[in-house]
């Protein structure tokens, strides 16, 4: 069964500890990406990698650091120095082997700091 | 830099009624055009794209989208909506060429509530 997968679904983290989201694909896809979605404001990119071992910072990657060890996994550590970490966070991949490039989202995390 | 202005935030209509929810985008050149659809619960879906050709494309479930060029707008139609359409709609759009990571520009998204 091909697609995306995303643990946990749900997170609880004490303010002051880093967390690490897991995104897993099996579409042999090139590129991976980092969304965190709030409400009424649709999706902001965090963090983007288009091949293994390379990465590149979104709009708001300040708190947030990522890695590509392999192809396939591209996991997000929310660490203590995001100001706002409570949100929806939706990893997605893309294969860019064509001009008309779709990207494809996994199911999701939610982070709750308490 | 492109963005996305979804200017419905809450659609609320009965089942059967026609659907236009409006995307517009500001960005001078070429654009790859999107619609998403989330679904209570769910995961982000593609609905449609456009990425040239025909401006007129069709996607699942019954949706449709216009590609207006000279008025920079991707608006999103159904003629008749369905209780299962209820879900959060949101307009992407990002800039070819192709071959490297290009990040998705979200508009902020309309929730449609159709009621029985």
């Amino acid at each position: 069964d091909g697609g995306i997968t995303q643990s946990p679904k749900y997170l609880f983290r004490k303010e002051g500890q880093n967390v690490t989201l897991s995104c897993e694909q099996n579409l042999n896809h090139d590129a991976m990406y980092w969304y965190r979605q709030d409400p009424g404001q649709g999706l902001r990119l965090i963090y983007y990698s288009q091949i293994v071992n390379d990465f590149q910072k979104g709009d708001i990657a300040e708190g947030y650091s990522v890695s590509r060890e392999k192809k396939e996994s591209f996991p997000l550590t929310v660490t203590s120095a995001q100001k706002n970490p409570t949100a929806f966070y939706l990893c997605a991949s893309s294969p860019l082997r064509s001009f008309e490039d779709t990207q494809y989202f996994g199911p999701g995390t939610r982070l709750t700091v308490l | 830099a492109q963005s996305v202005s979804q200017h419905n935030h809450h659609v609320i209509l009965s089942e059967a009624a026609s659907l236009e929810l409006g995307c517009n985008y500001s960005y001078g050149g070429t654009v790859n055009l999107f619609w998403y659809v989330q679904y209570p619960g769910q995961h982000l879906q593609l609905l449609l794209k456009y990425f040239s050709g025909d401006p007129l494309v069709k996607g699942i479930k019954g949706f449709e989208a216009e590609f207006i060029k000279s008025k920079f707008s991707f608006n999103l139609r159904k003629p008749s909506v369905q209780w299962s359409d209820t879900a959060e709609y949101f307009c992407a759009v990002n800039v070819p060429p192709g071959g490297s990571a290009r990040q998705l520009t979200f508009g902020s998204g309309t929730q449609l509530t159709v009621l029985p």
